[in-house]
């Protein structure tokens, strides 16, 4: 009954790999978010999905695309992984609107050596 | 642009005292949604309270309670009876009402002593 999942929770990779992570989530939310988080614990949203179309895209390089092929599902894919891409990915979800909050997943945490 | 700013990088507070957490924000949008989730070392984001920005009460849950001051543009987050479970590190975030973007403090580390 997890309300918001990611899988994988731990990745590891080399340099100029290509990874996916996927995020589901079973509250009948329509609006889903990806967020990085550094070393330093800084939160920065990267993409917000709303009823699968894309309505925010912050200043992240294109090596990075989300995809979501249905309101309940929303993957990150990485390309050519750099190390500075280290960090923990939380993907989240909310109803739309400003009064509504974000349900996180449990994060994963992608390592490139 | 919206900003949230957490002045506390650090805090501690004695088990069963209170401690307030501060959160400043700034934003030119009259409709907004203001929210404090909680972070333990296990790394899971946990909601704790939200405050509208036409909501007159300040929101309580439990003994977390939110001190609005609209005037001055703050949000703190008021911790009652602390407990050890608390030390965790806590985010503080705003929300507009355009395709719900939230932005987030930097956090705040509280940890709680026995």
């Amino acid at each position: 009954d997890t309300a918001v999942s990611q899988t994988p929770k731990y990745l590891v990779t080399q340099m100029g790999n290509d990874k996916s992570i996927k995020c589901e989530q079973n509250l009948g939310h329509d609006t889903m978010y990806w967020y990085k988080q550094d070393s330093k614990k800084f939160l920065k949203i990267m993409f917000s999905y709303n009823n699968k179309e894309l309505i925010i895209n912050e200043t992240v390089p294109n090596r990075f695309s989300p995809k979501s092929p249905d309101k309940a599902h929303l993957n990150l894919h990485i390309n050519s992984l750099e190390l500075g891409d280290s960090a923990v990915y939380f993907c989240a979800s909310s109803l739309g609107g400003q009064y509504n909050e974000q349900f996180f997943g449990p994060g994963t945490r992608l390592t490139v050596l | 642009a919206q900003k949230i700013t957490q002045t506390q990088p650090g805090m501690f507070v004695q088990e069963k005292e209170a401690v307030t957490l501060d959160c400043t924000y700034d934003t030119s949008d009259q409709s907004y949604g203001l929210f404090w989730y909680k972070q333990p070392s296990s790394g899971e984001m946990i909601f704790l309270i939200y405050q509208g920005s036409y909501d007159e009460q300040n929101a309580t849950e439990g003994r977390y309670s939110l001190n609005f001051q609209k005037a001055r543009k703050s949000a703190n987050l008021v911790i009652s009876a602390s407990q050890l479970g608390d030390s965790a590190m806590y985010f503080c975030a705003m929300r507009l009402t355009n395709a719900g973007k939230s932005t987030f403090g930097d956090g705040t580390t509280l940890t709680v002593k026995p």
